[in-house]
């Protein structure tokens, strides 16, 4: 059973680059079939997905945030990285990272998420 | 901008059957958009119920079903329990690696 952490600073100022990054733990991010997502949740309000990432370096991102957004992968530390640029208070939230399985096509694993506060 | 729609809130009493649903904005929802269901309790991680519309994930309970009614994904939930008292999100497959929340419905048990 694959397991994710999430870390990075909780406390980002305006206009700066949120950064965060998703250890796996149980498995490895070098998985053919699986994308390596980051989605985000304001206090009391529902999920958005931010943008995945697979080993190859196929990206897709929620197209109201792609201007703003990064993700990699980095094999040898067995984690990827989520980067939101020009952050404002609407970027607080908590982050989770999660994967997608392509073979059932939903996200079957979870981390237990990070708040960050845009402050 | 695709918009997935959900009811923000329903109630169920305990025991009852109810159908919660997951539409688009524009247009149809079919087993083609791979329509996954997640419960979230407070300050915790969602955790899947459903997938590619009607499987169950792992250790759901069999009172969770999932189906396409019509233009919609449904989530059904049977025999509705105290702990089913959730937020209940789905998830639509758009392609090109673009997924889309719904809003999410918040489901009162009582």
């Amino acid at each position: 059973q694959v397991q994710l952490q999430e870390s990075g600073p909780g406390l980002v100022k305006p206009s700066q680059t949120l950064s965060l990054t998703c250890t796996v733990a149980g498995g490895s991010v070098i998985s053919g079939s699986d994308y390596w997502s980051w989605i985000r949740q304001p206090a009391g309000k529902g999920l958005e997905w931010i943008g995945r990432i697979h080993t190859s370096g196929d990206t897709s991102y929620n197209p109201s945030l792609k201007s703003r957004v990064t993700t990699s992968v980095d094999t040898s530390k067995n984690h990827f990285s989520l980067k939101v640029n020009s952050v404002t208070a609407a970027d607080t939230a908590v982050y989770y990272c999660a994967r997608w399985s392509f073979k059932t096509a939903n996200f079957d694993s979870w981390g237990q998420g990070t708040l960050v506060t845009v402050s | 901008q695709t918009v997935v729609t959900q009811e923000p809130s329903f109630s169920v009493s305990p025991g009852g059957t109810v159908t919660l649903t997951c539409g688009l904005r524009s247009g149809s929802v079919s087993t083609g958009y791979y329509p996954s269901w997640y419960q979230q309790t407070p300050g915790q991680a969602p955790r899947t119920l459903i997938y590619s519309t009607n499987t169950r994930s792992s250790g759901v309970p069999d009172r969770f079903s999932g189906s396409i009614l019509g233009s919609q994904a449904a989530l059904t939930i049977t025999g509705a329990q105290a702990d089913d008292e959730s937020h209940y999100y789905c998830v639509l497959y758009m392609g090109s690696g673009i997924v889309v929340f719904g809003g999410g419905t918040k489901l009162t048990v009582l």
